[in-house]
Formats: structure tokens, C-alpha cells, sequence
């Protein structure tokens, strides 16, 4: 079965910092990739999604974040950081078949960005 | 109006009350899903429509009840519920039940809390 890992429940930064957020992906078949944001009492907003291609996916909000088959991870980047950019942010994954057809997610990554 | 709407956005009602969420989608999709959403916890998948016919219940208490009318409307009827149940409910929908390359589409989601 597909599961998503991301390995920092927190992040913390200061406004114009750069961050990284991880994500690393388990699954026996090819992946479809997301990434999605919650604001506050908002539902998830898709991001970006890797679906096949260049490695290099670039997003809504100047957020980007790069396929790595061998590493099997989708971290999402962003050179700098507003204060906006103050939410909750999922992975998420699915497959080509079988248990995999589902929109698995992890536990999601709170980032804080502050003045 | 386009996308997935939740309709209340915020909804409190005591142990003993009968309510009910609703979801709607102007997307065409044939695939709906409630999610449960508490704090400091995963995403919950609670049940799965496609094509109006339920897929999936994840072992969700009774008290919850789901209808799906059409493809297009898909509700929550909660009744006697528990101050545990206190929540963000959220509803997403997609073309089909797999969630291949498209992923999910979120509504804004119900806060829920039970007094």
C-alpha cells in the first residue's frame, strides 16, 4: 500500500527566508504527486501536482518542488517567504492501480512564517 | 457558481439536535467524499460515494449518516453526536474514484462543534 511521510509536523521561518518542506512517498507502482495548502478553517488547495515529465514542478504562489524517483521524496521549496504563506501544507499520493487508486496523505506540515 | 460549496461553514449544536451538512459540486464529477479533519490529527476519510452509491465507510459510528442524491449533492446527517465529533468536516469530489493525475477537489468545509 502507498503511504506519504513528512518528516517536519513544524517549520518555522522569517519573512524572505527560503524553506523546504519534506515529503517522501512509499508505493510498489508509478505515483501521481500533490501538494496542497489549508488556510486557517479553509479547505485543501492544490498547489501543484507532479504527474509526469520534468522532475521540476512549478505551482501556484511562487512554490516549486521536485520529483526524485531514486529518493522516492517531492519536497516543496520556495526562495521567499511571506507572511501569507502562513498555513498548513499536505503531501499527498496515488497510484496507478489496485489499493492505490485513493489520494493517500500525510500528516501535514505547519509552516509559520514570521516577521 | 464553479467548484465544490460546504453549506453552513460554521455550525454548533448540542448532543441531543439533528443536523445536517451539505456538499455540492458544479464540476461534473462522479466521485464524492466526506473527510474529518480534528486538531493536532490526520485527515480522516470517513465515506465514498461514486455514482451516488456508497464505496467506502471507513467504520464510521452510526450517528453519522451519509446520502447521496445525485452525483452532484452529497450530505452529512449527524445526529446525537458526541463533543468528540467536534471537527472540520470537509467534502471533495473528483472525476472518478481514482484519484489518478487529478487529485481531489476540496470544498471550505463545515466547522462543527458539538456543545
Amino acid at each position: 500500500a502507498q503511504s506519504v511521510t513528512q518528516l517536519d509536523s513544524q517549520v518555522p521561518v522569517f519573512e524572505e527566508a527560503p524553506v523546504e518542506l519534506r515529503c517522501n512517498y512509499s508505493s510498489s507502482v508509478s505515483v501521481y504527486l500533490f501538494w496542497y495548502v489549508q488556510y486557517p478553517n479553509q479547505g485543501l488547495q492544490l498547489l501543484l501536482k507532479y504527474l509526469s515529465g520534468s522532475t521540476l514542478v512549478k505551482g501556484i504562489n511562487g512554490f516549486e518542488a521536485e520529483f526524485n524517483k531514486s529518493q522516492t521524496s517531492f519536497h516543496l521549496r520556495k526562495p521567499s517567504v511571506h507572511i501569507s504563506d502562513t498555513a498548513e501544507y499536505f503531501c499527498a499520493v496515488s497510484g496507478s492501480g489496485g489499493s492505490n487508486y485513493k489520494l493517500t496523505f500525510g500528516k501535514g506540515t505547519l509552516l509559520t512564517v514570521n516577521p | 457558481e464553479t467548484g465544490v460549496t460546504q453549506t453552513p461553514r460554521h455550525l454548533v449544536m448540542g448532543m441531543t439536535n439533528k443536523k445536517s451538512l451539505k456538499c455540492e459540486q458544479h464540476l461534473g464529477h462522479n466521485a464524492m467524499y466526506w473527510y474529518k479533519q480534528s486538531a493536532k490529527k490526520p485527515l480522516e476519510l470517513m465515506f465514498v460515494y461514486n455514482f451516488k452509491e456508497q464505496t467506502e465507510n471507513n467504520s464510521v459510528p452510526s450517528r453519522f449518516s451519509p446520502e447521496c442524491p445525485n452525483s452532484s449533492h452529497l450530505f452529512l446527517h449527524l445526529h446525537t453526536l458526541q463533543p468528540e465529533d467536534s471537527a472540520l468536516y470537509l467534502c471533495a469530489s473528483s472525476p472518478t474514484t481514482w484519484a489518478g493525475g487529478y487529485g481531489y477537489t476540496f470544498g471550505s468545509g463545515t466547522r462543527l462543534t458539538v456543545v
